[in-house]
């Protein structure tokens, strides 16, 4: 079954204790990502990766760290998390479907920074 | 930068036709995709657009007209359970006209189907 996978689903840390969220695909899609959906404010991109090794800023990315070393793994990391990094994120992979792009979401990690 | 705007709720009874609308300013686009969302779930692929016209898909259809920067989503025989957020995002080249994968969503259409 095609899937993206994302863990811990559920996450409540301190200000500033190091975190790694995992994420991983089974569908060999070249393209990865992470989002944060916040309320009122939509899904918005932190970081993408087009490939193995190739990685690139979206539109939050401040105080967040990528890693594409493989290309099923697209961990997302927080060196010292903050209160205002309290929210649901979402990792994705995109690639080649047989109507063109299709993306596929992870079933979501909730994160609360106390 | 990229800008995308839809409706934040809309209302409309079972067994209706509804459309969503979705207007985006963007340079180098590359598609536009319509996801859909229940609360607190991940969102789902609905469908992807990158040539002008309409696609179809069982009770879903998306229409994109590239030149004026415009998108809808038909839904047909409304469901209750198509209660949910409606998610338009425009995918865009990189400067270098790769194909990249910045994706910028729009806030989303929060649709309730009454009966």
């Amino acid at each position: 079954e095609a899937q993206v996978t994302q863990n811990p689903r559920y996450l409540i840390t301190v200000t500033g204790k190091k975190l790694t969220v995992t994420c991983s695909q089974n569908m060999n899609h070249e393209y990865m990502s992470w989002y944060r959906q916040d309320p009122g404010l939509g899904l918005r991109q932190i970081y993408y990766s087009m490939n193995v090794e190739v990685t690139d800023k979206g539109d939050v990315p401040e105080g967040y760290k990528v890693s594409r070393k493989e290309k099923r793994n697209f961990p997302l990391i927080l060196e010292s998390p903050s209160p205002n990094q309290t929210s649901l994120y979402f990792c994705a992979s995109y690639g080649q479907g047989i109507r063109g792009y299709e993306q596929y979401f992870g079933p979501g990690t909730r994160l609360t920074v106390t | 930068g990229q800008n995308i705007d839809q409706p934040t709720e809309m209302t409309a009874t079972e067994g209706a036709i509804v459309q969503i609308n979705c207007t985006y300013q963007t340079s180098g686009f590359n598609g536009l995709f319509w996801y859909q969302q229940h609360a607190g779930e991940a969102p789902t692929f609905l469908s992807y657009n990158v040539l002008d016209g309409l696609e179809e898909k069982g009770r879903f259809s998306s229409f994109l007209s590239r030149s004026k920067g415009y998108s809808y989503l038909l839904l047909k025989e409304l469901q209750m359970k198509d209660s949910a957020s409606y998610l338009c995002a425009v995918r865009a080249l990189l400067a270098n006209n790769n194909a990249g994968n910045m994706l910028t969503f729009g806030g989303g259409t929060r649709l309730m189907v009454k009966p």
